[in-house]
């Protein structure tokens, strides 16, 4: 089962909101990622958590915040964002972290409209 | 810096042909991975193949297989006997050395034909 579920599917949300994206595996997978996706691009890693602790921020900034509550859940945490934050949020996971080959696997996104 | 180009913005193919879908690289690291991902309308990524660096035979998966060729640092997509069902994105993507990155292509629309 290489599943990986993401909710909600879609959100709408104006610039005052705060919100939360929901990911969560239970693959035993140790790393997880978020990933943002806008219109005819290719996805942008966001953050990385490996055995539940963030390795990797790419600079995003802080009306974004992660949280790995457990090795199965990721959440993305969203407070004051901009109509420019609206895109295709995926989450991914992969068996281990680090270099090499491991795959990552993505959930079906969730699709945010910020007004 | 690690780097993945996909030169075609669309490829077409008719139902049941074969179609080649483009992919280079450029790294200076001697370990990497590199993997196909299919995104439909939908918006789900879906792993497609992974090839490792020293693999010696190229990886095949269903209809699925890739051409790699490290001296050229190619690794094609082939997908054989086109279904109407293979219409989507197409993206290669580059697990980048020493972490756990993974860096994408700018991706091919794939549209299959009856």
């Amino acid at each position: 089962d290489t599943e990986v579920t993401q909710t909600p599917k879609h959100l709408v949300m104006g610039m005052t909101n705060k919100k939360s994206l929901k990911c969560e595996q239970h693959m035993g997978h140790r790393a997880m990622y978020w990933y943002k996706q806008k219109a005819k691009k290719p996805p942008e890693l966001m953050f990385v958590y490996s055995y539940e602790k963030l390795s990797i921020n790419e600079s995003v900034p802080s009306r974004f915040s992660p949280e790995c509550p457990n090795s199965s859940l990721l959440n993305l945490h969203l407070h004051a964002l901009q109509p420019e934050d609206s895109a295709l949020y995926l989450c991914a996971s992969s068996h281990d972290p680090g270099p090499g080959g491991d795959t990552q696997y993505f959930g079906p996104g969730t699709r945010l409209t910020v007004l | 810096a690690q780097k993945i180009t996909q030169t075609q913005p669309g490829m077409f193919v008719q139902e049941k042909e074969a179609v080649t879908l483009d992919c280079t690289y450029d790294t200076s690291d001697p370990s990497y991975g590199l993997f196909w991902y299919k995104q439909p309308s939908s918006g789900e990524m879906i792993f497609l193949i992974y090839q490792g660096s020293y693999d010696q035979q190229n990886a095949t998966e269903g209809r699925y297989s890739l051409n790699f060729q490290k001296a050229r640092k190619s690794a094609n997509l082939v997908i054989s006997a086109s279904q109407l069902g293979d219409s989507a994105m197409y993206f290669c993507a580059m697990r980048e050395a020493n972490t756990d990155k993974l860096i994408f292509g700018t991706g091919t629309r794939l549209q299959v034909f009856p």
